[in-house]
């Protein structure tokens, strides 16, 4: 059974650009979260995503958007590309909350 | 403000020695509990949860966590480290409401180091 899937793994884009980030979940998971771990710290919480709607979302600007299709997988779309957009982009799937999130292994985004 | 502390930035200990990773949270009420694990380039990887029944609870790897109410706190134990275990740990919280959506909260995590 697969676990959850990221896609690319690494990303160099320029300041200005934009990017889209691939998830797919695990098997039986219905939501969808995405995360931004910058180096050395936490994961900090971007949205969530439930039934094709973001259902929740963290202190992050308009640039940051997604989406979920009706087989649960998800993307995430960052516009106009900032230096401190770098980071390392983790999706997470789950079916409850008492079940704990299941990680993908992460996009490692790079802006220069 | 829901929070985790998670005060050790940094935690070296030797092969064979005991492991004690410290976390504490800020929220009105109990919350669901976990820690996750982290390898270099890696995502995270479930190691314990707790929600409620006995306080001390069991996880993967070895690992075991203690919920103390009292102390807001839910620290990582193992009785002895292998080298295996170098990695960084993050405990996180998620409210315990049974309606709605849910995020799960970070602490900073502890980077562990294993001397040989």
């Amino acid at each position: 059974d697969a676990g959850v899937t990221q896609s690319p793994t690494h990303l160099i884009k320029t300041r200005g650009q934009q990017v889209t980030l691939r998830c797919s979940p695990k098997s039986g998971h219905d939501t969808v979260s995405w995360y931004q771990q910058a180096l050395g710290q936490g994961p900090q919480f971007i949205f969530q995503y439930y039934e094709e709607e973001e259902r929740q979302r963290g202190n992050f600007p308009d640039r940051f958007s997604g989406h979920q299709f009706p087989n649960y997988s998800s993307e995430l779309n960052v516009n106009a590309l900032l230096l401190g957009d770098s980071a390392l982009y983790l999706c997470a799937s789950s079916l409850d909350r008492t079940h704990g999130y299941t990680f993908g292994s992460g996009t490692r985004l790079t802006v220069v | 403000a829901q929070s985790v502390t998670q005060p050790d930035i940094h935690i070296t200990v030797s092969e064979g020695a005991s492991l004690e990773l410290r976390c504490n949270y800020s929220y009105g009420a109990t919350p669901y509990l976990f820690w996750y694990v982290q390898s270099p380039g890696q995502g995270l990887q479930l190691l314990l949860k707790y929600f409620s029944g006995d306080t001390l609870v069991q996880g993967i790897k070895g690992f075991e966590a203690e919920f103390k109410r009292s102390q807001s706190s839910f620290n990582l134990r193992k009785p002895s480290v292998h080298w295996s275990d170098a990695a960084e740990y993050f405990c996180a919280v998620v409210p315990s409401t049974t309606s709605g959506t849910y995020k799960y909260i970070f602490g900073t995590g502890t980077r562990l180091k294993v001397l040989a």
